[in-house]
């Protein structure tokens, strides 16, 4: 079955990187676009961006470029988003998710991640 | 960017009934919409696709309609276990973008 299993949660100091990991099983990885997406309370849900890992293509939602940078491993059928220059304002969970139709049919678990000195 | 609306922040409903759910997108988005439940604590799971199309697996009390600007999510026979969040996502236009949520409070 199509599984998504997403790194632990993380604390990080303001003006670093983290890199949350997807690892995808359960179908042919390069063949799907993967999307990621970041929610807060209050917030609601925004679309950061998808990448194909059989090409590499991306497409960044505009207000994260720069900010996110999405990438994939197609021998570890891993997928990995890097955000840098972190504030609190990207204090969240963040989810991957395989693309179906254009939208997400399969969601990670999540990844919280605290931005805080 | 696309604006989607879902106006009804909380709605209760009681088990039995049924419920419908509505999402006004700013522009229209034809039928690239998808919706979604969420438990709490969970991650998001895909109800319905392409507007009225429903994933593998969803029970078919779940329906969804519209095109266009106005989308409807409809639970007939609301069960117990339909406590959840449920938001709608547009993919017509770059950046996709989702509704507010509605929060669904069984009676």
């Amino acid at each position: 079955q199509v599984q998504l299993l997403q790194s632990g949660a993380d604390l990080v100091r303001p003006g670093t990187s983290v890199k949350i990991s997807c690892k995808a099983s359960g179908y042919a990885f390069t063949n799907y676009w993967l999307g990621w997406i970041k929610q807060r309370p209050g917030h609601g849900l925004e679309w950061i961006g998808d990448i194909y890992p059989g090409s590499g293509n991306t497409y960044y939602n505009e207000k994260f470029k720069g900010k996110a940078t999405l990438t994939a491993d197609k021998s570890s059928s891993t997928a990995f988003m890097q955000l840098s220059s972190l504030t609190s304002e990207d204090s969240a969970v963040y989810f991957c998710g395989r693309m179906l139709h254009y939208a997400m049919d399969y969601w990670g678990q999540g990844t919280s991640v605290t931005v805080s000195s | 960017d696309i604006v989607m609306t879902q106006s009804q922040k909380f709605m209760s409903t009681s088990v039995g009934d049924r419920v419908s759910i509505t999402c006004k997108a700013s522009q229209n988005v034809r039928k690239a919409v998808a919706w979604y439940q969420q438990k709490p604590g969970q991650s998001p799971k895909a109800l319905i696709y392409l507007a009225s199309n429903r994933h593998t697996g969803v029970p078919d009390r779940f329906t969804g309609s519209g095109s266009g600007t106005d989308f409807t999510l409809t639970i007939n026979n609301v069960q117990s276990e339909d406590l959840a969040d449920y938001f709608c996502l547009q993919h017509w236009n770059y950046p996709y973008t989702f509704g507010g949520g509605t929060k669904l409070e069984i009676k």
